[in-house]
């Protein structure tokens, strides 16, 4: 079993859509990150938290350290949202353990 | 951004032959970092530096050395290429371990 699952894998929303995108962790960590891949290959840092939420314009990310779970949400999705989300966290010696991505496709 | 450039962006090569991977940073972060991006996988840590000519090793360093010798300049060589080295190649770096990391475009390598 991998240290960070995320779920679903691949998901195609409707423009306009509210998306959430699960992670969840079996290890200890002090911070958990979520970052989004573009279709291009590049990869941007979203949020860094270890407690509460944060938001970002139409990003909102949570953790509930008590369960090991973190959510991304998107809301008023929009196609320029498609890309991978990839959720890590920052555990043993304060490496990084990345799940394997969702894949959205957001769709007009 | 934090100015973070790879290269080569794409390269092929044959079984057998060094590769070496080049990775610049004009931030001066402390902490550099390689990764491999397969499918079916999650970006796993090759090496990491945490300063001029200190590495450490990551969970799929064997077949991988790394040098720095400026803190701006991280390189990753493949010893002698095979097969299973096929992959997408990531640069990082951070101010501090454990925190954000910056991300070069990657280097697609093919090894024939």
């Amino acid at each position: 079993k991998n240290e960070v699952e995320q779920s679903p894998q691949n998901l195609t929303a409707q423009e306009g859509e509210f998306i959430t995108i699960n992670c969840s962790y079996s290890v200890g960590i002090s911070a958990l990150h979520w970052l989004q891949q573009h279709p291009g290959g590049g990869i941007v840092s979203l949020f860094m938290l270890s407690s509460g939420k944060k938001k970002h314009g139409r990003l909102i990310a949570t953790i509930n350290i008590q369960e090991k779970h973190s959510s991304l949400h998107i809301t008023a999705s929009h196609p320029r949202d498609s890309a991978v989300y990839i959720c890590a966290v920052t555990g043993t010696a304060s490496k990084l353990t990345f799940g394997t991505g969702t894949r959205l496709q957001v769709t007009l | 951004d934090a100015g973070i450039t790879q290269s080569p962006r794409h390269k092929v090569t044959e079984t057998g032959t060094p590769v070496t991977l080049r990775c610049h940073q004009t931030e001066n972060h402390r902490y550099m970092y390689w990764y491999r991006q397969d499918p079916g996988h999650g970006l796993r840590l090759i090496h990491y530096s945490y300063g001029v000519k200190d590495t450490d090793k990551g969970e799929v360093s064997d077949g991988y050395s790394v040098s720095r010798s400026k803190t701006e300049d991280f390189l990753l060589t493949l010893e002698s290429a095979t097969s299973s080295q096929t992959s997408v190649y990531f640069c990082a770096t951070s101010t501090d371990l454990g925190r954000e990391q910056y991300f070069g475009p990657g280097t697609r390598l093919t090894v024939t």
